[in-house]
């Protein structure tokens, strides 16, 4: 099974709303990584948790909080968004955040701040 | 500065013929590159990789091709169906960075009945 699972799949919110972005997965996974993706553009790399702790932040600006719960969850925080942070947001994970790994994705949430 | 590279954006094939999807990259640290396929509004699904020490990886319909010496990768499809349309992302990692992942620019396959 290699099944990492995004809610909402879709979501709109105006530049004052406080929303939160969830992923899970079941795989045992100790790594779990943020990814935006805009379109016709590759996915980029936002937070990565290694061990329930962040261990890369890709000077995100600090309207988006990621926060690890445990080991299967990882959730976005979402606060004061702009127009263009609308896009795809998606989250993956891998055995344990090393080299010669595989990260495997979540179908993503598609994000749009009006 | 683009580190992993895909030069054609877009490709055209027959059904049951071979698609080959290109990668340069540039960076001589990468040791590991994987391939995935992206359908609209899904994430990227993992179709295959291959370690720096290989040249070669093989999984059923796909195969990927790396010359180390060309900083260059190739995935082939064969033989290509419909189903096989989609985006294809090549990635490349380094052991320095951890094993993050740099993702190319994609190129969209269409597969004609």
């Amino acid at each position: 099974d290699t099944e990492v699972t995004q809610t909402p799949k879709h979501l709109v919110m105006g530049m004052t709303n406080k929303k939160s972005l969830k992923c899970e997965q079941h795989m045992g996974h100790r790594a779990m990584y943020w990814y935006k993706q805009k379109a016709k553009k590759p996915p980029e790399l936002m937070f990565v948790y290694s061990y329930e702790k962040l261990s890369i932040n890709e000077s995100v600006p600090s309207r988006f909080s990621p926060e690890c719960p445990n080991s299967s969850l990882l959730n976005l925080h979402l606060h004061a968004l702009q127009p263009e942070d609308s896009a795809l947001y998606l989250c993956a994970s891998s055995q344990v955040g090393s080299v010669q790994e595989t990260q495997y994705f979540g179908p993503g949430t598609r994000l749009l701040v009006l | 500065d683009q580190q992993v590279k895909q030069n054609s954006p877009s490709l055209s094939v027959q059904e049951g013929r071979i698609s080959i999807l290109n990668c340069d990259y540039t960076n001589s640290m990468f040791d590991y590159f994987l391939w995935y396929k992206k359908y609209p509004a899904e994430g990227p699904t993992f179709l295959i990789s291959i370690s720096s020490i290989k040249d070669k990886n093989e999984d059923g319909r796909f195969t990927v091709f790396l010359n180390k010496s060309a900083k260059h990768l190739s995935l082939h499809i064969v033989p290509s169906q419909p189903g096989d349309s989609a985006v294809y992302f090549c990635a490349a990692s380094a052991y320095i960075r951890g094993g993050q992942l740099t993702f190319g620019s994609g190129t969209q396959l269409t597969v004609l009945p």
